[in-house]
């Protein structure tokens, strides 16, 4: 199984500041993803991280609001920026393998 | 487009008993379909998945799955619940337009009562 590792693991964030997540995965992983999962709720795609390259957003995800990072194939880093109380979610960075996904613990973010 | 639904957003079994978490799928041509199992306070670990192949795939700590393509069904089972298997569990689809998008419903919480 591939390792990722997040962080911060939480974060508590005043409306109007910025976040930024990092993401290390580790050589088995191929494809990463940041995902945002909200309370009560299922897993939502934002972009997929793509190496050297800007990352490509889903629908609803702009890259002003999320700007996404990687700047080698095992890094990447996920800002929430202009953060609102909306924002309040766990934000998953997700290694793609061959055929599956494998998952970091993720960040949980409040925003007051 | 491609979709899973999980009807129960929680289901209560006793230890011992068998149990089943249901997942249905609308997707275009053949799914890629998967389940994952989220422990508290820890990462979605992948659990199982069918690709083709034989309709009943075994996945880990016991757990297997039953594709019924008639259904448009993939429920997880297992024979013999464990209070340890409680937790999250979420089924996915693979989109097949763009390989590296998953579809994930909402979750179930399994309670496993001793």
């Amino acid at each position: 199984s591939a390792v990722i590792s997040q962080k911060p693991s939480r974060d508590i964030c005043q409306r109007g500041t910025s976040l930024t997540i990092q993401c290390q995965v580790d050589s088995q992983v191929t494809m990463m993803f940041w995902y945002r999962q909200q309370p009560g709720q299922s897993l939502t795609l934002i972009a997929t991280a793509n190496q050297g390259s800007e990352a490509t957003y889903e629908s609803g995800f702009v890259i002003d609001k999320f700007p996404i990072s990687r700047p080698n194939l095992t890094f990447s880093t996920l800002t929430v920026s202009n953060m609102s109380p909306e924002d309040s979610s766990i934000y998953l960075c997700v290694g793609g393998g061959q055929e599956k996904l494998f998952f970091g613990s993720g960040t949980q973010l409040s925003v007051l | 487009a491609q979709s899973v639904a999980q009807p129960e957003d929680q289901v209560n079994v006793a230890e011992g008993n068998p149990l089943t978490v249901k997942c249905t799928y609308s997707v275009s041509g053949n799914p890629y379909l998967f389940w994952y199992v989220q422990y508290p306070n820890r990462g979605l670990q992948f659990l199982l998945k069918y690709i083709t192949g034989d309709n009943l795939v075994k996945g880990s700590y016991g757990f297997e799955a039953e594709f019924n393509k008639s259904q448009t069904s993939f429920h997880l089972k297992k024979p013999s619940a464990l209070v340890s298997d409680s937790a999250l569990y979420f089924c996915a689809v693979r989109d097949m337009g763009n390989f590296n998008k998953f579809y994930f419903g909402s979750g179930t919480k399994l309670n496993v009562k001793p």
